[in-house]
């Protein structure tokens, strides 16, 4: 059981190129979240989603996109990168939408954007 | 706008010397108060849920309260690998959290 892996770990991109953060789970879950995590401030929600082929704005939207073609995998976009978005993100999932499920972490991908 | 705030930024301990740690919340539409501990290059890791005021829970040398507008984590003679970030977060729906900065705690020999 690895519970919740991420792809890369580290990635370094150049102002205007594009990539995607591959998140997986192997947990069954319904609910995934990607946030990213900035010195000084807390996770902060990007996107989430409750469900297969469903997605839904976080926090700080802008500049990402996402898809949940399957349950076990999320899918967060840069089209094109800022030094902005230059953080560690992280992706989530829990059980279901039950108060007390606690969300799960994965290692995180530290992206640096030139 | 929901908020949770933590309080120290950093907090460095001998061994054994015993603190708590911080977390005030929005108190209108908690859900529920969750703390998670984060080691450098590593994801959070859940520690402790509570729900209402009065809760408590326990983990080895830690204890999670929580009262109307305040949640606490008590480190009770901590080591060395107690070393870590801690962060807050509260659930105010089904689809999200609202999380702390956190206290970067370091444990000295």
């Amino acid at each position: 059981n690895a519970g919740v892996t991420q792809t890369p770990k580290f990635r370094v991109l150049k102002t205007g190129q594009s990539m995607t953060l591959l998140c997986a789970q192997d947990m069954n879950h319904e609910y995934m979240y990607w946030y990213r995590q900035d010195p000084g401030m807390g996770l902060r929600l990007i996107h989430y989603s409750v469900g297969e082929g469903t997605t839904a704005k976080g926090e700080v939207p802008d500049g990402y996109n996402v898809s949940r073609l399957k349950k076990q995998n999320f899918l967060l976009g840069l089209e094109s990168a800022a030094p902005s978005q230059t953080s560690v993100y992280f992706c989530a999932s829990r059980l279901d939408r039950r108060v007390y499920n606690e969300q799960f972490f994965g290692p995180g991908t530290r992206l640096t954007v030139l | 706008e929901d908020q949770v705030t933590q309080s120290p930024e950093a907090l460095r301990l001998q061994e054994g010397e015993s603190s708590s740690l911080n977390c005030s919340y929005t108190v209108s539409g908690l859900r529920g108060l969750f703390w998670y501990r984060q080691d450098p290059g590593k994801g959070p890791e859940f520690l402790f849920t509570l729900y209402s005021a009065g809760e408590e829970k326990e983990k080895e040398r830690l204890k999670a309260t929580l009262t109307k507008k305040e949640s606490f984590l008590h480190i009770t003679a901590p080591k060395p690998e107690d070393s870590a970030t801690y962060l807050c977060a509260g659930r105010y729906n089904n689809n999200d959290m609202r999380f702390g900065a956190g206290t970067r705690l370091t444990v000295k020999p």
